[in-house]
């Protein structure tokens, strides 16, 4: 069984960069489709983007391009969100998700992490 | 960008009653790779159906997808107490795996 374990709540201020780490365990992590999902209050889920560690390139919303980089390391079996120059509506709850994959199809996103609140404010 | 739009907005429904979600893409949903999730206040979204159409593991079998193209719909039978919360319908045939802006349920 796959699980997820995200790292603590951030308060940042505007300007700065926030990563966010989430740890897998079970399941093989290289084979993972490691997915970055963000919920603003009262709002709906919005994807930022994914990477799958066994091809090690990862794909963005255009919304973030250039702001954001997602990373795995294997070794650790942890996979991490960086979103730099943040503003006030980066206010958000920030989970990762595993898109569950073979070598033939995809099957949707079976786990998900807690969810990492980021706030920012001055 | 693949849009999604579902429809309604918010639906208000007795126990025992059938929901009737809908999921419109704005094109051609590849594969038929379109997600259904449900969210509880507070908590993860949570896989209901993959595929359009596959039951993830532990979803019980009142809850079913169909639909293929950009057309989808997720119908709940035997509407039950638990089943309140907030459903998205999701692409991630082709990038950005976009979402639907989601369908409150309510059971009265």
């Amino acid at each position: 069984q796959v699980q997820l374990v995200q790292s603590g709540a951030e308060v940042k201020k505007p300007g700065s960069s926030v990563k966010v780490s989430c740890k897998a365990s079970g399941g093989t992590f290289s084979n993972y489709a490691i997915n970055w999902v963000r919920q603003a209050p009262g709002q709906g889920l919005e994807w930022m983007g994914g990477i799958i560690p066994i091809f090690g390139t990862a794909n963005y919303a255009q919304k973030f391009q250039g702001r954001v980089t997602i990373t795995t390391d294997e070794s650790t079996r942890t996979a991490y969100l960086e979103l730099s120059s943040l503003r006030s509506d980066d206010t958000a709850v920030y989970y990762c998700a595993r898109l569950r994959r073979d070598i033939v199809n995809y099957y949707g996103m079976d786990a998900w992490g807690q969810g990492t609140t980021v706030t920012v404010s001055s | 960008e693949i849009v999604l739009t579902q429809s309604p907005d918010t639906v208000s429904l007795s126990p025992g009653e059938r929901a009737t979600l809908s999921c419109r893409a704005s094109q051609s949903v590849s594969s038929s790779y379109l997600a259904w999730y449900q969210q509880k206040p507070g908590q993860a979204p949570r896989l209901l159906i993959y595929g359009a159409s596959s039951r993830a593991t532990g979803i019980p079998d009142r809850f079913s997808g169909s639909g293929s193209g950009t057309d989808f719909t997720l119908t709940i039978n035997r509407l039950q107490p638990e089943d309140f919360g907030v459903y998205y319908c999701q692409q991630y045939g082709s990038s950005p795996y976009s979402f639907g802006q989601g369908t409150k349920l309510e059971i009265k």
